[in-house]
């Protein structure tokens, strides 16, 4: 079955460069998204990338992806402390575009 | 326009009881989603609907889950004779199939707390 996988926590001064790393196992994966998920807040959708592609950008976020590894990046440039949040990767594939496999999460803590 | 809301935002029930946790999608979203939150497991997808078609459940845990959605909209997520295992958050989203990204919209969530 599909496995998605995160570091658990990453602590970045504010105004320094966020990288949140993710592997996936599932090779027929189509689409990957990053969600993030304030405390005690749903999952909010912030960027994704078709698995053709190997870069996204939008605003302070870059997308990067290496199918041939099956490792998808998150870069957030100036990270503010406001991005403090639980970072989600999640995958889905031809077929079972219902549901989506998630990873289990990066904390990312911003300190000043 | 009004996002995804769930109700109760917290419940807190007795063993053995049962539970409903509604989810509202989007207006005009026909795709409904539940997934599951806990700290030993992540997140879980549960049950997913479109339309009229016949849910996929393959994600429910055990027989005492279950759900429905009423008039292509609302869905009632029950819970039957609640352990504490299914402590957790329950979350739904919505999406509009056919946009090939298949982008869901969260709710924020029901926390549960079985004792």
């Amino acid at each position: 079955g599909e496995d998605v996988e995160q570091s658990l926590f990453l602590s970045v001064r504010e105004g320094d460069s966020s990288v949140i790393n993710c592997t996936y196992t599932d090779s027929s994966s189509t689409y990957l998204y990053w969600y993030k998920q304030e405390p005690g807040a749903g999952l909010q959708l912030l960027t994704y990338i078709f698995s053709n592609m190997d870069m996204k950008q939008d605003q302070r976020l870059t997308v990067l992806l290496n199918k041939k590894d099956k490792h998808l990046s998150l870069r957030i440039a100036d990270t503010q402390t406001g991005d403090s949040a639980i970072y989600f990767c999640a995958e889905s594939s031809p077929g079972t575009a219902s549901k989506l496999t998630f990873g289990t999460g990066t904390r990312l803590q911003v300190t000043l | 326009g009004a996002g995804v809301s769930q109700s109760p935002s917290n419940k807190v029930t007795e063993k053995g009881k049962d539970v409903e946790l509604r989810c509202d999608p989007i207006s005009g979203h026909t795709a409904l989603y539940w997934y599951r939150q806990s700290l030993g497991q992540g997140l879980e997808f549960l049950i997913y609907f479109q339309g009229n078609s016949a849910p996929d459940k393959s994600g429910l845990p055990s027989d005492r889950f279950s759900a429905e959605r009423t008039g292509g909209s609302v869905s009632t997520l029950t819970i039957q004779r609640t352990q504490q295992e299914d402590s957790a958050v329950y979350l739904c989203a919505s999406s509009v199939p056919g946009r090939r990204t298949y982008e869901q919209y969260f709710g924020p969530g029901t926390r549960l707390t079985v004792t």
